[in-house]
């Protein structure tokens, strides 16, 4: 079945620096990536999308990158506020039809 | 318009006990997913109905079962509760690939 993983588990930014975190994934066949944002007693919440057919997508401060190719996509989080501190989830849909979570990543913004 | 909402929050069992968890969809989605998520981990694919049918099944035992009602609300059985059956379960709605997810049932397997 399909394998993603997650890289780093845990990181630590400066409020207003750059955050980045990345995922690969084993389905050549998957299509569709999506990043979750998980606040503490909360489920996960969708925040940006990306689509096999597209190599890059931004809104506002976020942006995700896709590489077919090398199967790994990121996520670009810039300006970054003590809001953004959750955990964060990538996910892929792949021929088995379901989404595959990665293991998260631990984002702390310090003021 | 209404979010995906999940019941109850909290529950508390011990282990050989069976459990139903209940989840609503949000306003005009069809499909609802049921996930496992255990401490530090992410959500684990339990199973999918669509239009009250099965429609795709994650590596969970037979003892995971599901029922999704003809108002696309749905439930998540599980019977002879394990300790390693403690864990957040999510419930998702989607029409389409965008899934939105609920708050989460903590259960507890003592």
């Amino acid at each position: 079945g399909e394998n993603v993983e997650q890289h780093p588990s845990t990181l630590s930014v400066q409020e207003g620096d750059s955050a980045v975190i990345k995922c690969t994934y084993s389905d050549s066949a998957s299509n569709y990536f999506p990043w979750y944002k998980q606040e503490l007693g909360k489920g996960p919440q969708l925040i940006i999308d990306i689509r096999s057919n597209v190599g890059e997508k931004k809104d506002q401060r976020i942006a995700v990158t896709l590489n077919k190719t090398a199967k790994h996509f990121s996520l670009h989080i810039t300006e970054t506020q003590p809001e953004d501190s959750a955990v964060y989830f990538c996910a892929s849909y792949g021929s088995a039809r379901q989404l595959t979570f990665g293991s998260g990543t631990q984002l702390t913004v310090l003021p | 318009e209404t979010g995906v909402t999940q019941s109850p929050t909290h529950l508390i069992k011990t282990r050989g006990q069976q459990v139903t968890l209940r989840c609503s969809s949000q306003s005009g989605h069809n499909t609802v997913s049921w996930y496992q998520q255990a401490l530090g981990q992410g959500p684990q694919f339990i199973f999918q109905y669509y239009r009250e049918e099965e429609n795709g099944r994650g590596n969970f035992p037979p003892r995971f079962s599901g029922l999704q009602f003809p108002n696309y609300s749905s439930e998540l059985n599980v019977n002879a509760l394990e300790l390693d059956d403690s864990a957040l379960y999510l419930c998702a709605s989607s029409f389409g690939a965008d899934e939105n997810f609920g708050p989460g049932t903590r259960l507890l397997v003592l």
